[in-house]
């Protein structure tokens, strides 16, 4: 069964502090692994990994996937309160199927 | 586009009854996806389909069926409504290796 493990579940940091938020995985026959917001709606798309090594960025938020090590990490640099979300990271497999990890409540405090 | 579409927004039921989640999407995506979100547990997907006719279970499967006749509609039954049902739903599509797009979700209450 695809596996999708998020640390920390919960972080809380001041607003200027960067953060690091790591997804692991083990999946039969990976296809991409992919990055979401979640605000108090629907989660919104961040980012989608195929490759090792080549880091993806939007302004202050970027990731980077390691397929060796099987995990990916996502930066966020200068935290606003506007971050503060749940960071969900998935991952597809066989048969395009698309697991979701349990997600990283970050909380940034002015 | 309407993108995702999901109805109805809010729902209660009483345990037993029987209902159906609608989602809908008009971008001609391949893949659709049933989840459930409880909290502090991410998303944990109930039933997905690759394609109009095909179907499959995720991890949660059980208490709900699924059926994909067009490419557009992938409703979810819930057969016999439990408590343990109470959550929210969220549908999703995309194409096959692209990235999600999600429905705004459906806050089922189970009495």
């Amino acid at each position: 069964e695809d596996k999708v493990v998020q640390s920390p579940l919960s972080l809380v940091v001041h607003e200027g502090d960067t953060v690091t938020l790591n997804c692991s995985y083990e999946v039969t026959n990976f296809r991409s692994l992919l990055w979401y917001k979640q605000e108090k709606k629907a989660p919104t798309f961040l980012f989608m990994l195929t490759s090792s090594g080549i880091e993806k960025k939007s302004g202050r938020l970027s990731s980077i996937l390691d397929k060796k090590e099987l995990f990916s990490i996502l930066n966020i640099t200068a935290t606003q309160t506007g971050d503060s979300a749940i960071y969900l990271c998935a991952v597809r497999g066989s048969n395009y199927k698309v697991t979701f990890g349990k997600g990283t409540l970050l909380t940034v405090n002015p | 586009n309407a993108g995702v579409t999901q109805t109805p927004k809010f729902q209660v039921l009483k345990t037993g009854q029987s209902m159906t989640l609608q989602c809908a999407q008009d971008m001609n995506h391949e893949y659709m996806s049933w989840y459930r979100q409880d909290p502090g547990m991410g998303l944990r997907l109930i039933h997905y389909s690759v394609g109009a006719g095909i179907t499959d279970q995720g991890e949660v499967p059980n208490g709900y069926n699924v059926s994909r006749s067009t490419t557009e509609d992938f409703p979810l039954r819930l057969l016999s409504a439990a408590p343990s049902q109470t959550s929210v739903y969220f549908c999703a599509s995309s194409y096959q290796d692209g990235e999600q797009f999600f429905g705004p979700g459906t806050r089922l209450t189970v009495l």
